[in-house]
């Protein structure tokens, strides 16, 4: 089946730093990924969609300029989390979708961000 | 807005007893609707899905029906094993639009 991959899997940084997180479909070419956010024992919550080439579409009382999403290649896209805080602590999972509409989505193994 | 309920967990069992994770939504429209697995450690995995009323998604001797008239999508199976310890999630997606909305997920934890 379809593979995506996440890196890192954890990391921990001090406040005020950003990271970066990567996402990439191993065998297919995703046109469009997602990026949920997970707090403990919760459910996920989309933060944002991720097309190849375009500017990301954010839901709603995300900030776009704290999650900086890149989409450059059809296997690859990126969150930063910009000056980070403890708040931003939390696990962040992504999907990419094989195909368009209705395609399934594929789920990555996630990454788990702590903000010292 | 469209969204999913799905029993509060954790839910333990004994090894080979009937397991029953009720879900119901909320969707305009004909959603899609799906239950993805996590097991520790690991990312999401789709488990199944069903498309249209009726319809029953069947996996890992999971089973779920589609049922519009009870706007339900309960997961059942019949004899749970200790490797199916998880977090359960129901799940939706309205018609052709590709956000999937998620219910809080049910933690389930098997006893030998």
């Amino acid at each position: 089946g379809a593979v995506v991959s996440q890196h890192p899997s954890w990391v921990i940084c001090k406040s005020g730093t950003s990271v970066k997180i990567e996402c990439r479909s191993l065998d297919f070419q995703a046109t469009t990924m997602f990026w949920y956010r997970q707090f403990p024992k919760q459910s996920l919550m989309l933060m944002a969609t991720s097309n190849e080439g375009s500017k990301a579409t954010y839901e709603q009382g995300v900030e776009k300029d704290k999650f900086l999403i890149n989409h450059a290649s059809l296997t690859l896209s990126t969150l930063t989390v910009t000056s980070a805080h403890p708040e931003d602590s939390s696990f962040y999972i992504c999907s990419a979708r094989q195909g368009t509409g209705a395609g399934e989505q594929y789920f990555g193994p996630g990454t788990r961000l702590t903000v010292t | 807005g469209d969204s999913v309920t799905q029993m509060e967990g954790p839910v333990t069992l004994s090894e080979e007893a009937f397991l029953t994770i009720n879900c119901t939504y909320t969707a305009t429209g004909y959603p899609s609707l799906f239950w993805y697995v996590q097991y520790p450690g690991e990312g999401l995995q789709l488990l199944l899905k069903a498309t249209k009323a009726d319809d029953k998604g069947s996996n890992k001797g999971f089973e779920a029906t589609y049922r519009k008239e009870t706007t339900s999508f309960h997961l059942e199976k019949g004899s749970v094993q200790v490797s199916d310890s998880a977090v359960y999630f129901c799940a939706l997606r309205s018609g052709s639009a590709s956000k999937i909305i998620f219910g809080s997920g049910t933690r389930l934890s098997i006893r030998p």
